[in-house]
């Protein structure tokens, strides 16, 4: 079965922790995205990953990290630098290579709550 | 600033009502456009793309939108919705085939009454 999965789907964390999000795809995409959702703002783009061992920052990257040393494997940490990390988090991957015309698929997302 | 805009934010119909839910963006030259939905607890799901070609998109579930370049619109219409397409919806846009980034609008909250 085919698809993106997220782990753990809730998470709790008091503040001053770092915490680490999964995110896997057995989808065979290059491509990996991490989101954050807040009510009413839509999703916005934290990091993104094109290729093995290679990511960028999107628009509110401060305060998270990643890495991508699988091609299947984009972990989100969020760190004590980030100022207000209680979100959901969506994980999204899509196939690059096939052609340019395709779009981003999601993970059931991971609901972050700093206690 | 470069964005999106969903100017509905909570839609209220009964259902077998027509659905038209707006989104604009302010970015010139070419751009791929979303609608998604995300059904209360389930992933956000593609609804529609437009890429290039026909203007009027048709998408799961009795969907379509219409890209409008000369207004920068992709509307997300529905004939005759269900108390099942209760839901969010938001509209996205990349400018970027490459990259695939995308930038979301704030995202319409629609609740169809049976």
């Amino acid at each position: 079965d085919g698809g993106i999965t997220q782990s753990p789907k809730y998470l709790f964390r008091k503040e001053g922790q770092n915490v680490t999000l999964s995110c896997e795809q057995n989808l065979n995409h290059d491509a990996m995205y991490w989101y954050r959702q807040d009510p009413g703002q839509g999703l916005r783009l934290i990091y993104y990953s094109q290729i093995v061992n290679d990511f960028q920052k999107g628009d509110i990257a401060e305060g998270y990290s990643v890495s991508r040393e699988k091609k299947e494997s984009f972990p989100l940490t969020v760190t004590s630098a980030q100022k207000n990390p209680t979100a959901f988090y969506l994980c999204a991957s899509r196939d690059a290579n096939r052609g340019r015309h395709r779009a981003q698929y999601f993970g059931p997302g991971t609901r972050l709550t700093v206690l | 600033a470069q964005s999106v805009s969903q100017h509905n934010h909570h839609v209220i119909l009964s259902e077998a009502a027509s659905l038209e839910l707006g989104c604009n963006y302010s970015y010139g030259g070419t751009v791929n456009l979303f609608w998604y939905v995300q059904y209360p607890g389930q992933h956000l799901q593609l609804l529609l793309k437009y890429f290039s070609g026909d203007p009027l998109v048709k998408g799961i579930k009795g969907f379509e939108a219409e890209f409008i370049k000369s207004k920068f619109s992709f509307n997300l219409r529905k004939p005759s919705v269900q108390w099942s397409d209760t839901a969010e919806y938001f509209c996205a846009v990349t400018r970027s085939s490459n990259t695939g980034k995308l930038i979301f609008g704030q995202g319409t909250t629609l609740q169809v009454k049976p």
